[in-house]
């Protein structure tokens, strides 16, 4: 089974200033996946950025960037440059990558509200 | 290219009414995945769907809730004889064929029992 955890009360961020949001799991799992959604106010969910276990450089896209620390358990989410559209919850989730398990599982969420 | 798409969006139902939600994946997709969403908490998975098959339902309710994904048409996610407690938000979500690491959500359809 995968746990996700996220701990982090609501964050308040300056515009244009970096964010960055925690995200710890835990698995038994050898191979495995992270992924981050965004979710704003208006209540889709967004895919933001993908991170394998076997990836060894950090992922990218953007603005966003993962900081995976293996050894740690940990996928934290790095926003840079934060802009007024950013305000959002943002889950973070993961995969155990086995034959016929294709479960997301999320953590509870962090809240961050962009200030101008 | 069209995203997931859900319909509706908004539903109200009494309680003891059916519940129908509908899903198109992605043009291309053919796994469709159905997560819950209850109010302050993060999505839930309840049942992964290839067409005409159920792969896992083990987090699907043992009772009253069924899903289906037929060879034509988009899957559906039946509530019956809805009870307060199903209030939420239920997301679908779509991969393709062989990349298969990301989930694409849709919209939702937040579910009102009254």
């Amino acid at each position: 089974a995968q746990k996700i955890t996220q701990t982090q009360p609501g964050m308040f961020v300056q515009e244009k200033e970096a964010v960055t949001l925690d995200c710890t799991y835990d698995t038994s799992d050898q191979s495995y996946g992270l992924f981050w959604y965004k979710q704003p106010s208006s209540g889709e969910m967004i895919f933001l950025i993908y991170q394998g276990s076997y990836d060894e450089q950090n992922a990218t896209e953007g603005r966003y960037s993962l900081n995976f620390q293996k050894a740690r358990k940990s996928a934290n989410l790095v926003i840079s440059a934060s802009q007024l559209g950013d305000s959002a919850m943002y889950f973070c989730a993961m995969r155990g990558f086995f034959y016929g398990n294709n479960r997301l599982a999320f953590g509870k969420g962090n809240q961050v509200v962009v200030i101008p | 290219n069209a995203g997931v798409m859900q319909n509706p969006r908004h539903l109200v139902r009494r309680r003891g009414q059916e519940a129908r939600l509908r899903c198109s994946p992605m043009k291309g997709h053919s796994h469709v995945y159905w997560y819950r969403q209850l109010p302050e908490e993060g999505l839930k998975f309840m049942v992964y769907l290839q067409k005409e098959n159920i792969i896992d339902e083990s987090g699907m309710p043992k009772e009253r809730f069924s899903a289906e994904f037929p060879k034509e048409g988009p899957s559906i996610l039946r509530i019956q004889q809805v009870v307060r407690g199903d209030s939420a938000a239920y997301f679908c979500a779509s991969s393709p064929e062989l990349a298969e690491e990301t989930q694409y959500f849709g919209p939702g359809t937040r579910l009102l029992v009254l």
